[in-house]
C-alpha cells in the first residue's frame, strides 16, 4: 500500500524558516516524480513544487521561487520542502503528493494527510 | 499562474447526474489533454477521479468521467450519492514558459 507521511510542521515566525519531510513508502520512491500542494485556510488548492526522480528537473510556483527548495533522497524514501523567508500568507496544510507513474503532467495518484504550517508573530 | 475557473458550487438531488466546467487558457487545458480532477472531503486527502482529461483511475466509480473540449474540461457524476458531496478541484499541466500544474478554484458539491 502506497503511504506518504509529512512531518516538521508547525508554527513559525515571519520571515523564519522551516523544513518539511515525506516519508514514503509501499513503492519505489525513485521511479515517482513527487510534488508538494498546499490549501491555505478556507483557499482551495495550490501546486508548490515538483521534482523528478533523479532531481534533474525541478519545478516551482512563481508564489515560492527563490524562497522553497524541494529535494529529495530516494535512498531514505524521503521528499523534503525546504522553506525561508516564510510570510503570512505561507500559511497552510501542505501535501505530499507522488505524480501519476507516466510522462509528467497527469497529476497526482497519491497524497498524504497534510501537514499545517503556520506563520504569524 | 491564474487559478483555472470552476464555478462556486453546483447542486442536485440523489440520483440525478451533474456537470460542472473547468476553464483554462491554450496555455493549460487547451494546450493539452493533461486535466485531473479531484473529490476533497474536508479534513482528509485529496483523492484523485480522474487523469489525462477522462481516464479513471483503477478504483474510482464509473460513475465519475470526464471530458475536454478546447480551453474547457468537464467533469460529470452520474447517479449521485450522498458521499459525493464535497468540493472538487479540476488540475491542468502547464506548459510554455513555465512548467508545473495550475489547479481550479474548486467547486462545492450539495447533495439536496
Amino acid at each position: 500500500e502506497v503511504q506518504l507521511v509529512e512531518s516538521g510542521g508547525g508554527l513559525v515566525k515571519p520571515g523564519g524558516s522551516l523544513r518539511l519531510s515525506c516519508a514514503a513508502s509501499g513503492f519505489n520512491l525513485d521511479l515517482y516524480t513527487m510534488d508538494w500542494v498546499r490549501q491555505a485556510p478556507g483557499k482551495g488548492l495550490e501546486w508548490v513544487s515538483s521534482i523528478h526522480p533523479r532531481s534533474n528537473y525541478i519545478y516551482y510556483a512563481d508564489s515560492v521561487k527563490g524562497r522553497f527548495t524541494i529535494s529529495r533522497d530516494n535512498a531514505k524514501n524521503s521528499l523534503y520542502l525546504q522553506m525561508n523567508g516564510l510570510r503570512a500568507d505561507d500559511t497552510a496544510v501542505y501535501y505530499c503528493a507522488r505524480d501519476f507513474g507516466y510522462s509528467y503532467g497527469y497529476g497526482f495518484d497519491s497524497w498524504g494527510q497534510g501537514i499545517l504550517v503556520t506563520v504569524s508573530s | 499562474q491564474s487559478a483555472l475557473t470552476q464555478p462556486a458550487s453546483v447542486s442536485g438531488s440523489p440520483g440525478q447526474s451533474i456537470t460542472f466546467s473547468c476553464t483554462g487558457t491554450s496555455s493549460d487545458v487547451g494546450g493539452y489533454d493533461l486535466v485531473s480532477w479531484y473529490q476533497h472531503h474536508p479534513g482528509k486527502a485529496p483523492k484523485p477521479l480522474i487523469y489525462g482529461a477522462s481516464k479513471r483511475p483503477s478504483g474510482v466509480s464509473s460513475r465519475f468521467s470526464g471530458s475536454k473540449s478546447g480551453n474547457t474540461a468537464s467533469l460529470t457524476i452520474s447517479g449521485l450519492q450522498a458521499e459525493d458531496e464535497a468540493v472538487y478541484y479540476c488540475c491542468s499541466y502547464v506548459g510554455g514558459d513555465t512548467f508545473g500544474y495550475v489547479f481550479g478554484s474548486g467547486t462545492k458539491v450539495t447533495v439536496l
